[in-house]
């Protein structure tokens, strides 16, 4: 079946460094890849997503980059602060479904002081 | 809590137990959702309701039993379980076409 591969699983970096997590994924048809943000004990939030239409979008200090030739998008995060700390997920959408995801694993993102 | 509700947040209960989840949308959305989030892997679907459909993972065992009365609630019957199925089970709400899904806070279920 179609999947999502995330990496790192763990990543841990300095306050104030940039965080970069990458997906792949390998259903072709794929056109809508959203991040979210589970942190501790709470719901997982969407904070920046991206179209097949698109290869880039920037929100403040997060963005999301698409190559759809490779299948893989990465998010960046700049100037990282303690409240990054979380766990991140990337999803593809069901090519063939206008309201399904196929989610990575997750990347546990720790901010050092 | 406004959004996505799930009842109740924390639920323990033994093998012989008979319980349900509750989930209810106040979004207008006509998409709801079932997942299972085990430690270190993915969200895993259990079941998917949007509009007429019903869609369901194959992998789920039938002692999960979904029931969607309306586009606001969406309920998992629980019956028999293992221990295994302890878990957190997230419940999420979308407007099918949109593909952007809002997730409730969670049931987390422990299976004694």
């Amino acid at each position: 079946g179609e999947n999502v591969e995330q990496h790192p699983s763990t990543l841990s970096v300095q306050e104030g460094d940039s965080a970069v997590i990458k997906c792949t994924y390998s259903d072709s048809a794929s056109n809508y890849f959203p991040w979210y943000k589970q942190e501790l004990g709470k719901r997982p939030q969407l904070i920046i997503d991206i179209r097949s239409n698109v290869g880039e979008k920037k929100d403040q200090r997060i963005a999301v980059t698409l190559n759809k030739t490779a299948k893989h998008f990465s998010l960046h995060i700049t100037e990282t602060q303690p409240e990054d700390s979380a766990v991140y997920f990337c999803a593809a959408s069901l090519g063939w479904s206008n309201y399904q995801l196929i989610w990575g694993a997750g990347t546990k993102l720790i901010i050092k002081p | 809590e406004t959004g996505v509700t799930q009842t109740p947040r924390h639920l323990v209960m033994g093998m012989t137990n008979k319980k349900s989840l509750k989930c209810e949308q106040h979004l207008g959305h006509n998409a709801m959702y079932w997942y299972k989030q085990s430690a270190k892997k993915p969200l895993e679907l259990m079941f998917v309701y949007s509009l007429e459909e019903r869609v369901e993972n194959n992998s789920v065992p039938s002692r999960f039993s979904p029931e969607c009365p309306n586009s606001s609630h969406l309920f998992l019957h629980l019956h028999t379980l293992q221990p295994e199925d302890s878990a957190l089970y997230l419940c999420a709400s979308g407007l099918a076409g949109s593909n952007e899904q809002f997730f409730g806070p969670g049931t987390r279920l422990t299976v004694l």
